[in-house]
């Protein structure tokens, strides 16, 4: 079975801090995809972010980078200079890959909620 | 936006009740998969549907039931409703090539009395 740990359920800073938000996962499969969505109040998920399990490059996207360690199970994101706008429930998730029984259907982290304030 | 749209919006439904939900998946995806999200927690995954075939099932009863049309768009039926099917359901469209990435619609909040 697959299973996704978002350890830090809340998390307030303020604008312009950096934050990181923990992703710990477990798997029995040996390729698998990791993910993290933005979920703003309006309800919709927001895909920000897709890993293969054999491509442990680090990815810095503007403002996001994302810290992928394999040896400790670990799918990490931080956002650099935050700001007010970056406030919403992040989920990090998981995928198998194609051939197991897990390809394509999504685990859910329980989310980490973001508070940006002013 | 993904192009993913759900209807309706909103629904509120009695206990014992039938509901049916819909969405209409991204252009070129033929793939379409279903979640329910509980307040408070991250989405959990009910199935899948693929060229209008089930092609894939969570833990979720025999009461949650799905069907695709030729045209991908999909919908979600969940019989003799509970309380505790009081949620958010999210449907999601991937392309069958690429299924790892799945681009959600905007959800659909259903409250059961």
């Amino acid at each position: 079975a697959q299973k996704v740990t978002q350890a830090q359920t809340e998390i307030s800073v303020v604008e312009k801090e950096d934050v990181t938000l923990d992703c710990v996962y477990e798997t029995r499969d040996t390729t698998y995809y990791l993910f993290w969505y933005k979920q703003p109040p309006s309800g919709e998920l927001v895909f920000l972010i897709r890993r293969n399990s054999f491509d442990e490059q680090n990815e810095i996207s503007g403002r996001y980078s994302w810290n992928f360690q394999k040896s400790t199970s670990s799918f990490n994101f931080t956002i650099t200079a935050s700001q007010v706008v970056d406030s919403a429930v992040y989920f990090c998730a998981l995928s198998g890959d194609a051939g197991g029984t897990s390809y394509g259907k999504l685990t859910f982290g329980q989310g980490t909620i973001l508070t940006v304030h002013p | 936006e993904t192009g993913v749209t759900q209807s309706p919006t909103h629904l509120i439904k009695t206990r014992g009740q039938q509901v049916t939900l819909r969405c209409s998946s991204q252009s070129g995806h033929n793939t379409v998969s279903w979640y329910q999200q509980a307040l408070g927690q991250g989405p959990q995954f009910i199935f899948q549907y693929y060229r209008e075939e089930e092609n894939g099932r969570g833990n979720f009863p025999p009461r949650f039931s799905g069907l695709q049309f030729p045209n991908y768009s999909s919908e979600l039926n969940v019989n003799a409703l509970e309380l505790d099917d009081s949620a958010l359901y999210l449907c999601a469209s991937s392309q069958s090539t690429s299924l790892e990435t799945q681009y959600f619609g905007p959800g659909t909040r259903l409250l059961v009395l």
